[in-house]
C-alpha cells in the first residue's frame, strides 16, 4: 500500500461545477500537508497548505481529518484554467529533516 | 528574486552512462531536495541536502548520489544509467532542514536510450 493515495481520476467536469478530491495517508506521524498543482510537463507549484481547522483560498477549500488520516480539496465554480493534476503532499519530520511524500495525483479536466 | 533553477532542461543518454544534474535553490533557501517523477506518477523523494550533508534518503540505489556546495547549490549524479531512470528530475528548495513549504525548479527531463 502506498504511503499517500489519491484517486487518479480523470475528473472531467463542466465549467462552473464543484469538484472534490480526496487523499489518504498511512503514517500517523505525518505533520504537515499540502496540495500542489502540476500542469502538463511543468513543475509542481504550491496551491495551498492544509490545516486541521480547514482553510479556504478563494474558490479552493482544503480540509484535514487527522483521526481518519484524510485530506480533501474542494474546488468551486471550476474554470477552464483549473485543468491540471493535483498532488497531495504529506510531510513527515525525521530526526534530521523533513521528508515529503507525494501522491500520484488526480487529473482534472474542466470543459466548456 | 530568483526562483529555483535547474540545468540542463533536457538530456539524452545511453544505458551505462553517467549523468550530473544541477540545481540552484531559491534565494534565501539552504535546503535542497531531489525528486524523480516518472510519467503518470507523483514525484518520488531521492534525497535531501542541508549544511552540505545528505540528511535523508528515499528508496533509491547507491547509483544515485549527490552533493551540496557552500553556496547551497546541489548536484545529482546517477551512474550506470538504466532505461528505467528516464524521468523528470525535480529539485526543490526550502529552509532550515526542510520542513517548510518547498519550491520546485522546472526540472531536467532525462531520457535513457
Amino acid at each position: 500500500r502506498k504511503e499517500v493515495e489519491q484517486d487518479p481520476g480523470p475528473f472531467n467536469v463542466p465549467e462552473g461545477a464543484t469538484v472534490a478530491f480526496n487523499c489518504t495517508y498511512s503514517n500517523s506521524a505525518s505533520q504537515s500537508f499540502f496540495w500542489y498543482r502540476q500542469d502538463c510537463r511543468k513543475e509542481p507549484k504550491l496551491l495551498m497548505s492544509v490545516y486541521s481547522s480547514g482553510n479556504e483560498d478563494g474558490r479552493f477549500t482544503a480540509q484535514l481529518n487527522r483521526a481518519s488520516q484524510y485530506i480533501s480539496l474542494l474546488i468551486r465554480d471550476s474554470k477552464l484554467s483549473d485543468s491540471a493534476t493535483y498532488l497531495c503532499v504529506v510531510n513527515r519530520p525525521s530526526t534530521n529533516a523533513g521528508k515529503s511524500t507525494f501522491g500520484d495525483g488526480t487529473t482534472l479536466t474542466v470543459k466548456p | 528574486d530568483a526562483g529555483v533553477t535547474q540545468s540542463p532542461t533536457h538530456l539524452i543518454k545511453t544505458r551505462g552512462q553517467q549523468v550530473t544534474l544541477r540545481c540552484s535553490p531559491k534565494s534565501g533557501h539552504d535546503t535542497v531536495s531531489w525528486y524523480q517523477q516518472a510519467l503518470g506518477q507523483g514525484p518520488q523523494f531521492i534525497f535531501q541536502y542541508y549544511e552540505e550533508e545528505e540528511r535523508q534518503r528515499g528508496n533509491f540505489p547507491d547509483r544515485f548520489s549527490g552533493h551540496q556546495f557552500p553556496n547551497y547549490s546541489s548536484e545529482l549524479n546517477v551512474n550506470a544509467l538504466l532505461l528505467g531512470d528516464s524521468a523528470l528530475y525535480l529539485c526543490a528548495s526550502n529552509t532550515g532542514g526542510g520542513t517548510d513549504t518547498q519550491y520546485f525548479g522546472p526540472g531536467t527531463r532525462l531520457t535513457v536510450l
